[in-house]
């Protein structure tokens, strides 16, 4: 089944512990991207990567690093982890930007404590 | 910057028609629309692609016009199962590669 996953999909954490979360498609797609979402802001784009190695930011990327080590995964890396990044994000791929629909994760409820 | 969707939330019974509007204040190369439910993930519903065409899907269908930069979604007939948080994502291209997308729209249908 086509699909990308991400997990964990709750995390609840201390202010301050790194943490990673992570995401695989396979469905060979070239684009990948995170996502988060609040209340009435909807969905604001984080990070994303047109290609293995090939990375950058979106509207809100401060707090946030991102890998592409490898086609399929695409982590999202929080070194230090604050209250403001309390949130549910969803990791997205599709075949390339632009003329192609995106393929959600079911999504990582964080919070920061 | 985010498009502008229109209206934040409506409400519909069985049947109903409704529509939702986003427009942007950049020149768009493709305009997305994803229904979200309660939740779980958006799913994608359609995409518009320069050139103002209209795409349908089931009884749901959009419209795009890249003069005004804007585009509306188009649910006829409305059913329980349309209910959800509608999303438009703008794509501006020139060498963005970001979907960015707008505060969406929450559609209710009642019985």
């Amino acid at each position: 089944e086509a699909q990308v996953t991400q997990n964990p999909r709750y995390l609840i954490t201390v202010t301050g512990k790194k943490l990673t979360v992570t995401c695989s498609q396979n469905m060979n797609h070239e684009y990948m991207s995170w996502y988060r979402q609040d209340p009435g802001l909807g969905l604001r784009q984080i990070y994303y990567s047109m290609n293995v190695e090939v990375t950058d930011k979106g509207d809100v990327p401060e707090g946030y690093k991102v890998s592409r080590k490898e086609k399929r995964n695409f982590p999202l890396i929080l070194e230090s982890p604050s209250p403001n990044q309390t949130s549910l994000y969803f990791c997205a791929s599709s075949p390339g930007p632009g003329p192609y629909g995106y393929t959600f994760g079911s999504g990582t409820r964080l919070t920061v404590v | 910057q985010q498009p502008v969707q229109s209206p934040q939330a409506v409400i519909l019974r069985e049947g109903e028609d409704a529509v939702i509007n986003c427009s942007s204040s950049k020149a768009l190369y493709s305009v997305h629309w994803y229904r979200q439910k309660h939740g779980e993930a958006p799913v994608f519903l359609m995409i518009l692609l320069k050139g103002g065409e209209q795409k349908g899907h089931d009884k749901i269908s959009a419209s795009f016009n890249e003069k005004k930069q804007q585009s509306s979604l188009y649910l006829t007939a409305s059913q329980l199962s349309y209910s959800g948080t509608y999303f438009c994502g703008a794509y501006s291209g020139a060498g963005s590669y970001q979907l960015t997308f707008g505060k969406g729209t929450k559609l209710s249908v009642i019985p």
